[in-house]
């Protein structure tokens, strides 16, 4: 059963500074997802991550995926107010039939 | 226009009643999923259709029904809540394998459901 967990469950961050969000998995997960969801809203797909190696880039935030190592990350370049929200990872699909299992989310609050 | 729609936005229910959460698409996707979220847990998979067909159980089953009646509707049911299952539901899909131009089996949600139960 793939679990998935993130760190750090919250994140306060100033503007302008970089930080990243680690989202490791148990067992193999050919693919991982990154979802953003701001208070009181859905969740926003951000990243799709295919392949060991694969790097993704939006912005401000930059994701990659190590399979080797059961390891994703956000990376957040030079943060500002508007990226203020919960960042979800989530493992599976492919050879997990569809489903995804979620982390906890990141809460990210970045303050001037 | 949503590409994924729930209805109700929000539900107050006591406990015992019985309760219908309701999702449809137009997306023309194949796979539907119902989740629940609670604080510091993430999403977690109740149950999931991957066409009219096929319904399976996710994580967390137990209490809850669905029902695919066509490919665009996918509802979820409470047959008596309870106050545990006060949290937010929401419904996702995704395209089958294969056919999602390289992005795998990405999920598109709706715009979620609070259900409070007394």
């Amino acid at each position: 059963e793939l679990k998935v967990e993130q760190n750090p469950l919250f994140l306060s961050m100033q503007e302008g500074k970089n930080y990243t969000i680690y989202c490791n998995y148990s067992t193999t997960s050919d693919r991982l997802y990154w979802y953003r969801q701001d208070p009181g809203k859905s969740l926003e797909s951000l990243f799709v991550l295919l392949s060991n190696g694969a790097v993704k880039q939006e912005g401000r935030l930059m994701a990659s995926l190590d399979t080797k190592a059961r390891l994703s990350t956000l990376h957040i370049t030079a943060a500002v107010h508007d990226l203020s929200a919960t960042y979800f990872c989530a493992g599976g699909g492919g050879t997990s039939y569809g489903k995804l299992t979620f982390g906890q989310g990141t809460i990210l609050t970045v303050h001037p | 226009d949503a590409d994924v729609t729930q209805t109700p936005r929000n539900r107050i229910t006591k406990t015992g009643k019985r309760i219908m959460l309701e999702c449809s698409q137009t997306k023309g996707h194949d796979r539907m999923y119902w989740y629940r979220q609670d604080p510091g847990l993430g999403l977690r998979l109740i149950y999931y259709s991957f066409d009219v067909k096929d319904i399976n159980k996710g994580e967390i089953s137990d209490g809850y029904s669905v029902s695919r009646q066509a490919q665009a509707k996918f509802s979820l049911s409470l047959e008596s809540a309870i106050p545990n299952q006060t949290a937010l539901y929401f419904c996702a899909t995704s395209d089958s394998e294969g056919s999602t131009g390289g992005r795998g089996n990405e999920q598109f949600f709706g715009p979620g459901t609070r259900l409070t139960v007394l």
